[in-house]
């Protein structure tokens, strides 16, 4: 069972490139989310998705930007790469049901730096 | 919107004692969740207990328990018999009914042998 897959694992960019960084999910989740987490420091929500077709800014979505086409793909997509950019990302999903909501499934993470 | 505070950058505690970290939120919202996740140098983020807003009984999962007081917008995780293993960042996370979740800046907690 693959949960959350992120790719890629690591990345360099060059200031002013564009990269889209990948991430799926293979249990039918509903909710995705977009963090960064720079050095030392906690999860900050870029993007968060519902459902397929809808999204929605989080804390920090300046310099990026999302699309949800799918229930399972929630690629996030940096425009011009900046060195404040630099950071681990990691994609999240989760399932809200009936009665309750269900953890976050953590993607392993993608470590870029923007040099 | 929503804020999640962790008042402590760091904390140690001695193998096998007890540790309570602190964790405070702001919000105008009456339905939500509260949640604590580990994260190991290996970087993977652990659930480690949940709290549903309207439940009053604080929720416990082994040696992990937690002290919600849904009026003081607190909810702090207690460890007890602290391991060697429990040596990690620890973070306190807000999530409205909705799906925005919001992660505190975390606590590096040490146990020392």
């Amino acid at each position: 069972n693959a949960g959350v897959t992120q790719t890629p694992k690591f990345r360099i960019l060059k200031i002013g490139q564009s990269m889209t960084l990948q991430c799926a999910q293979d249990m039918n989740h509903n909710y995705m989310y977009w963090y960064r987490q720079d050095p030392g420091m906690g999860l900050k929500l870029i993007y968060y998705s519902v459902g397929a077709g809808i999204t929605d800014k989080g804390e920090v979505p300046n310099g990026y930007n999302v699309s949800r086409s799918t229930t399972e793909d929630f690629p996030l997509r940096l425009e011009l790469a900046a060195p404040s950019q630099t950071s681990v990302y990691f994609c999240a999903s989760s399932y809200l049901r009936t009665g309750g909501y269900e953890k976050l499934f953590f993607g392993s993470g993608t470590q870029l730096s923007v040099l | 919107a929503q804020t999640v505070t962790q008042s402590q950058p760091e904390m140690s505690v001695q193998e096998a004692e007890t540790v309570t970290l602190s964790c405070t939120y702001d919000t105008s919202e009456s339905n939500y969740y509260l949640f604590w996740y580990k994260q190991p140098p290996s970087r993977q983020m652990i659930l480690v207990i949940r709290q549903e807003a309207y439940k009053q009984q604080n929720a416990t999962e082994n040696r992990f328990s937690v002290n919600f007081q849904k009026a003081a917008k607190s909810f702090s995780l207690k460890i007890s018999d602290s391991q060697l293993g429990d040596t990690a960042m620890y973070f306190c996370a807000f999530m409205k009914h909705g799906g925005d979740m919001r992660f505190g800046a975390g606590t590096r907690l040490t146990v020392k042998p």
